[in-house]
């Protein structure tokens, strides 16, 4: 079993529609990315979080350290949101970033 | 700002050739950390560099070999290369080793295609 689990592994949205993905995990972090790859793309950090809540445009992630979860909502999606999400969390005493399997979104005009 | 340098975007080889993929962090970051990525999957964590010195090693391949320079670029050596090595081999930078209060930045990574 992952130590970080994301799912469903596929996601399919109109455009305009509110998208949340979520992020569980089983053990203690400190921190979590919220990481977003295009295809054939590099990786891109798109909010790193240890408590709370943080904005950023239509991107919104939040995280509860005691209930082991996050979730990133995408406000208004639009198909160039169209990206696997990946969420990587610091474990360990040494922070370790350990990934999710991600989720594939496509969003359709 | 400047990002995280990766080279080539892209390379092909042949089995049982060598390759070398380069990584230039970002300017004053001092640690580096390799991930390779096959089709479909999740990024494995490789090997990572704090001032030039091995930090952490995770599932690197005996065949594979890596080091931090003076200027804290990496090269990642990779030699009787097979098949399965074809995969995005992205690496990420930060200040100071496994440090959450400093976030990794990442590049746009090598895509290695071994035929």
């Amino acid at each position: 079993k992952n130590e970080v689990e994301q799912s469903p592994q596929n996601l399919t949205a109109q455009e305009g529609e509110f998208i949340t993905i979520n992020c569980s995990y089983s053990v203690g972090i400190s921190a979590l990315h919220w990481l977003q790859q295009h295809p054939g793309g590099g990786i891109v950090s798109l909010f790193m979080l240890s408590s709370g809540k943080k904005k950023h445009g239509r991107l919104i992630a939040t995280i509860n350290i005691q209930e082991k979860h996050s979730s990133l909502h995408i406000t208004a999606s639009h198909p160039r949101d169209s990206a696997v999400y990946i969420c990587a969390a610091y474990t360990g005493a040494n922070s370790k970033l350990t990934f999710g399997k991600g989720i594939t979104l496509s969003v359709r005009p | 700002a400047a990002g995280v340098i990766q080279s080539p975007r892209h390379l092909i080889k042949e089995k049982r050739e060598t390759a070398t993929l380069k990584c230039y962090p970002i300017p004053r970051h001092d640690t580096v950390y390799w991930y390779q990525q096959g089709p479909g999957q999740d990024p494995q964590f490789l090997i990572s560099f704090y001032e030039k010195m091995q930090s952490d090693k995770g599932s690197i391949p005996d065949r594979f070999s890596a080091q931090q320079f003076s200027d804290y670029h990496s090269e990642l050596n990779m030699s009787s290369l097979e098949l399965g090595d074809s995969a995005l081999y992205f690496c990420a930078s930060s200040l100071g080793v496994g440090s959450h209060n400093s976030p990794l930045h990442f590049g746009n990574g090598t895509r290695l295609t071994v035929t």
